[in-house]
């Protein structure tokens, strides 16, 4: 069991669906992650959250929409995906530093494995 | 040049080796580096973090930092079938996490 808790752990849906995932942790970290990854590749970055405010996108398409209701909460929307958006989605998050700018180590999900029919 | 860079592998211990897996970074400014295993289908587990030159062990694993030559690595003593899976090198500065693509071990019983 991870203390970062995704839903749902499996998701199939039609390219003109919208769904949400979600995310939840009860650690205090103020630093929260969404990751996508591939078989057989390493996690790519998304959307970094920093005090609930978004900090960083990586260019990442539109149809894909980030949210941080509170500290504990990440939600990742869903819209018009393509079939390329099947993948592993992972959620993490950590504790910041202050100061020097550094971060704890990144706490991980069981992730959410979505498909696009 | 990438960010981290690791030997993908496959990397083939026997049973009861050592295991060393490899990573360099070129952020001069990089201060936080982990290692995750992740095995097949399931999320990455950190397994170790180091922020300051040197070793730091914990267990069978130890990790080693060289900032001056921007390289850090894992050393898995007593290798058991178990510890097959994917090993993440992952660098951060600031916000930002940037994962290796990755060291795939198999150790052979």
């Amino acid at each position: 069991d991870t203390e970062v808790t995704q839903t749902p752990k499996h998701l199939v849906m039609g390219m003109t669906n919208k769904k949400s995932l979600k995310c939840e942790q009860h650690m205090g970290h103020r630093a929260m992650y969404w990751y996508k990854q591939k078989a057989k590749k390493p996690p790519e970055l998304m959307f970094v959250y920093s005090y609930e405010k978004l900090s960083i996108n990586e260019s990442v398409p539109s149809r894909f929409s980030p949210e941080c209701p509170n500290s504990s909460l990440l939600n990742l929307h869903l819209h018009a995906l393509q079939p390329e958006d099947s993948a592993l989605y992972l959620c993490a998050s950590s504790q910041q530093n202050s100061g020097t700018g550094g971060n704890q180590p990144q706490h991980f999900g069981d992730g959410t494995r979505l498909s696009i029919l | 040049q990438k960010e981290v860079e690791q030997n993908s592998g496959p990397l083939s211990v026997p049973e009861g080796a050592i295991a060393s897996l490899n990573c360099t970074y070129s952020d001069r400014g990089s201060q936080s580096f982990f290692w995750y295993r992740q095995y097949s289908g399931k999320s990455p587990e950190l397994i170790m973090f180091i922020y300051s030159n040197g070793d730091k062990e914990d267990g069978r694993f130890t990790a080693q930092l060289n900032k001056a030559s921007q390289y850090v690595s894992l050393l898995i003593r007593d290798s058991q079938p178990s510890d097959s899976a994917t090993y993440l090198c992952a660098v951060n500065t600031g916000n930002q996490f940037y994962f290796g693509t990755g060291t795939s071990l198999t150790v052979i019983p």
